[in-house]
This record gives C-alpha cells, sequence and structure tokens, in this order.
C-alpha cells in the first residue's frame, strides 16, 4: 500500500476563494482524521470519520469548514470562502480502530494570501 | 479539554543522549505515544507505551512513564543528526483520541 495520499501537496490560494483538500486513506482503514498544524496552535484535530461517518466535527474551527467522506476510499475537506488565518498544513490520517497506530499522510500546505 | 506539555527546542551534540520530557492531563489516556515529523513529511509513530506499563524500550529508544505524576519521556541513545525533526508527545484511548503536543524541535549538532 502507498500509504495515506494526500493532494494537493501545496495550494496558494486567493482569500475568498474555495479550496479543497483531498485524502485517499490506506485500503481497509475505517477511521479517518483530519488535522491542522500551525505554529501557534500545534497538531488540531478537526473531524474524523469511522466507515465514512463524521463522529466527531467539534475541532471544525467554522462554517466555512466542511468535510465529507463519500466512500471508503476518498475524503475532502473544503474551506469556503478561504482566509488567510487558514494558512496551515493540514494532515489526513486514517488508522483500523484496532491498532493503536494512526497513519499519516504527507500533509497538504495551504497559504491563503 | 485535554492537555499536553511539551518544551518546544532542545538541543544535543552528536554521540549524546536526548531526552525529550512531556505532560499529560488524561488520566484515563490508554496509551501514550511518540511521534516524529521530519521537514515537510508528515507524522510517524515512533514507539508508544501502555498505561500501565512504566518503561519500555526499543533498540535507541526509551520511553519511561510516570503515571503518577503524568510524565512521559523519550531517551534518544548515541543521538545521530538523522534524528533531527519534530518529536510530538501524544496521549489518547486509541488512534482516533489522540491529544498531542506542540512538538519538541531537536537539533543535533555535528
Amino acid at each position: 500500500d502507498a500509504g495515506v495520499i494526500q493532494s494537493p501537496r501545496h495550494e496558494v490560494t486567493e482569500m475568498g476563494q474555495e479550496v479543497t483538500l483531498r485524502c485517499k486513506p490506506i485500503s481497509g482503514h475505517d477511521y479517518l482524521f483530519w488535522y491542522r498544524q500551525t505554529m501557534m496552535r500545534g497538531l488540531e484535530l478537526l473531524i474524523y470519520f469511522n466507515n465514512n461517518v463524521p463522529i466527531d466535527d467539534s475541532g471544525m474551527p467554522e462554517d466555512r469548514f466542511s468535510a465529507k467522506m463519500p466512500n471508503a476510499s476518498f475524503s475532502t475537506l473544503k474551506i469556503q470562502p478561504s482566509e488567510p488565518r487558514d494558512s496551515a498544513v493540514y494532515f489526513c490520517a486514517t488508522g483500523d480502530g484496532l491498532n493503536t497506530e494512526a497513519f499519516f499522510g504527507q500533509g497538504t500546505r495551504l497559504t491563503v494570501v | 479539554g485535554e492537555d499536553v506539555e511539551q518544551s518546544l527546542f532542545l538541543s544535543v551534540r552528536e554521540g549524546d543522549s536526548s531526552v525529550i520530557n512531556c505532560t499529560y492531563t488524561d488520566s484515563s489516556s490508554t496509551y501514550l505515544y511518540w511521534y516524529k515529523q521530519e521537514p515537510g513529511a508528515g507524522l510517524q509513530l515512533l514507539t508508544y507505551i501502555f498505561s500501565n506499563m512504566d518503561m519500555k524500550q526499543d533498540q535507541r529508544l526509551t520511553v519511561l512513564l510516570n503515571k503518577k505524576d503524568k510524565h512521559l519521556s523519550l531517551r534518544i541513545a548515541d543521538t545521530q543528526t538523522g534524528d533531527s525533526a519534530i518529536y510530538f508527545c501524544a496521549s489518547g484511548a486509541g488512534s482516533y483520541q489522540l491529544t498531542f503536543g506542540k512538538g519538541t524541535k531537536l537539533s543535533v549538532i555535528p
């Protein structure tokens, strides 16, 4: 397995634009997590899914953020409209719920100008 | 909410031992983890310890847990330049309930 695959690796967009981040989980993993990493706040859990169903979205900062998992092999995190303070590295991670380890993708570095 | 605290920076000379410390607040944590993040990469699990253990050793890595004080440490013996990275402490009850610290940046001086 190629691991957790995120795209794009880097995204630069103008304030007000819609941004969509993508994640392909490891096959067979039924937990998927979206994290945001900033210097100020460290690593924050935004939302996680189990079997494609959102379980806890209490970390989603605002209504401008939304996440979907239409099937077991794909998830998106959308920001609309984007703001400069959304600039961060966004990580997708997956796990099988039975194991102790969450496997991380390489992240998407988002810059909103 | 639950919290995990760790110092932000540590600098050591190559060949010395590194000790990265962490404190956590969630007394119900089942597992305590150490993740490593290299530049431009995601987090990679280094090691973890069950909350009912005091110590775990894995080659150059030694994890010590003081459950009473909610203190976790990671010791890297014979630190190499390739160990330079950010190390995250995390507590949780499984892969879906992790609380991360802000990370300790380890710099290894040749």
